[in-house]
C-alpha cells in the first residue's frame, strides 16, 4: 500500500533556529498538508497546498513557517526560528481530492 | 468551523473486550475517518467512511451522515488496540481542504 513517507523521525533543535522537515507524498496525489500535535493535545491543521501554491492556512502557520514543493517528489516544511512552543509531532498529509487523507508517520520536532 | 466530538474520552478494557466509540460532528461532511494513534505517536489510518459501513477484521465502523455521527466498533480488543482513537471530518461547505480532528478516544486494554 502506499505511503507518506517523513524524515526525520526525530529532530532535536536549539532555539532559534531553522528546521525543515521532509515528507514524499503519494506520487499520484495533488493536494498535501501539514499539521501538528502538541503532546496531549488534538492534531492541529497547518497548511495546505495545491497546484504548487498554499490553497489555505490556519493562524498557526504564522510568519515563521512556510513550506515548498522544490522537486516533484519532497513536500517541506520549513520553521525559519524555533521556539520552544514549536515543539510537537508534524504529520505530512497527502490526498488525490476531496478523499480519505493518508498520513506519515511523523516527525517529532523537540526545541531546546 | 465545524465541531468534532468524540466519547467517551477515556476507556478501559479487559482483553477480549468489545466497545464502541462514537464521533458526532456539527455539519455536514463529505470526508470522514478513524485513525489509531500507536504509543509511538503514529497515525495509522483505519477507514475512510463518509457514509456507509465497512469492516476490517475485528473493527468495523458506521457513519450516519444524515445523523452526523461515526461509529467504531472494536471487538475481541487485544493489548495492541491500545493507543488514542481519532475521528476526523471536513465539512462538505467551505474549509473542504482541511480536516478537523476530535480530541481522540484514549484506549487502554489490559490483559
Amino acid at each position: 500500500e502506499p505511503e507518506v513517507t517523513q524524515t526525520p523521525s526525530h529532530q532535536v533543535t536549539q532555539m532559534g533556529q531553522e528546521v525543515i522537515l521532509r515528507c514524499v507524498p503519494i506520487s499520484n496525489h495533488l493536494y498535501f498538508y501539514w499539521y501538528r500535535q502538541i503532546l496531549g493535545q488534538k492534531v492541529e491543521f497547518l497548511v495546505s497546498f495545491y497546484n504548487n501554491e498554499i490553497s489555505e492556512k490556519s493562524e498557526i502557520f504564522d510568519d515563521q513557517f512556510s513550506v515548498e514543493r522544490p522537486d516533484g517528489s519532497n513536500f517541506t516544511l520549513k520553521i525559519r526560528s524555533t521556539k520552544l512552543e514549536d515543539s510537537a509531532m508534524y504529520f505530512c498529509a497527502s490526498s488525490e481530492w476531496r478523499d480519505g487523507y493518508t498520513f506519515g508517520s511523523g516527525t517529532r520536532l523537540t526545541v531546546v | 468551523g465545524i465541531q468534532v466530538e468524540q466519547s467517551p474520552p477515556d476507556l478501559i478494557l479487559q482483553e477480549g473486550a468489545n466497545s464502541t466509540l462514537r464521533c458526532n460532528f456539527s455539519d455536514s461532511v463529505n470526508n470522514l475517518q478513524w485513525f489509531h494513534q500507536n504509543p509511538w505517536g503514529q497515525l495509522i489510518n483505519l477507514f475512510y467512511i463518509p457514509s456507509g459501513t465497512k469492516q476490517n477484521g475485528r473493527l468495523s465502523a458506521t457513519t450516519v451522515a444524515t445523523e452526523r455521527y461515526s461509529l467504531l466498533y472494536i471487538s475481541s480488543s487485544q493489548t495492541t488496540d491500545s493507543g488514542v482513537y481519532f475521528c476526523a471530518v471536513s465539512p462538505t461547505s467551505g474549509g473542504y481542504q482541511k480536516v478537523t480532528f476530535g480530541i481522540g478516544t484514549k484506549l487502554q486494554v489490559i490483559p
